[in-house]
């Protein structure tokens, strides 16, 4: 299947720890990569590959994957950081499909 | 910086084909590397992949889409272009340009444009 599946809303107090998944059997073969999108802006990369965050992107936030499961954490949650964040991942067959979204509530 | 810009019609009739093409600047298109992506979000909904292209013309889409999307590339113009036919409402959406990047077995979109939203209404 080329399918991603996230769980569509998640919630954390602030500053603290929360992890966001991204299951499908892609993830057994390919990294995934994760977006955030905040309200009207086009989404930014944060993560990719084992671990890697592009330039300008805090340290809290870190990826990790094990099996056919692939997770955003976010340590020490800023209230900035509320957002919809998307996984991505290449299939067997060539094609990019995107999870279906998490919306992140910073309480 | 790489920077990536939309353009193209805001409203299209159903049934036409909806255009749209992507500017490319601060990189040329044609050195290589990478492959250039179109991608689209519904209002309100997720994000979905459209296709892609590398320089050399070689193309792949997404399955769903496949049988009415066409990209194409000018490197003349470091731009790329997405076509797609038969448009319906269900084509409503903000369409994306993205560059793809490679490394190993991780495919991302390290750079986008900003989007621009497309109509579908008579």
């Amino acid at each position: 299947s080329s399918e991603l599946t996230q769980d569509p809303a998640v919630s954390v107090a602030l500053g603290q720890t929360v992890r966001i998944t991204c299951q499908g059997d892609s993830l057994r073969s390919y990294y995934a990569s994760w977006y955030q999108q905040k309200p009207g802006q086009a989404p930014v990369l944060v993560i990719y590959g084992k671990n890697n965050r592009p330039s300008g992107i805090p340290d809290r936030f870190s990826g990790s994957s094990s099996g056919n499961t692939a997770s955003l954490t976010i340590t020490g949650a800023q209230a900035e950081d509320e957002a919809d964040y998307y996984c991505n991942s290449r299939d067997s067959s060539g094609n990019h499909p995107f999870g279906g979204g998490t919306k992140l509530t910073v309480l | 910086q790489v920077q990536l810009q939309e353009s193209g019609p805001g409203l299209v009739k159903p049934s036409q084909t909806l255009s749209l093409t992507c500017t490319v600047s601060g990189g040329s298109i044609s050195s290589g590397g990478y492959y250039w992506s179109w991608i689209r979000q519904h209002p309100g909904k997720g994000l979905e992949w459209i296709g892609y292209i590398y320089y050399s013309g070689s193309t792949y889409y997404n399955p769903s889409l496949k049988s009415r999307v066409t990209i194409s590339v000018d490197t003349s113009k470091n731009q790329f272009s997405l076509k797609l036919s038969s448009v319906t409402a269900a084509d409503t959406a903000v369409y994306y340009c993205a560059r793809t990047a490679v490394s190993g077995t991780t495919y991302y979109f390290d750079y986008w444009g900003q989007g621009t939203l497309v109509t579908v209404s008579s």
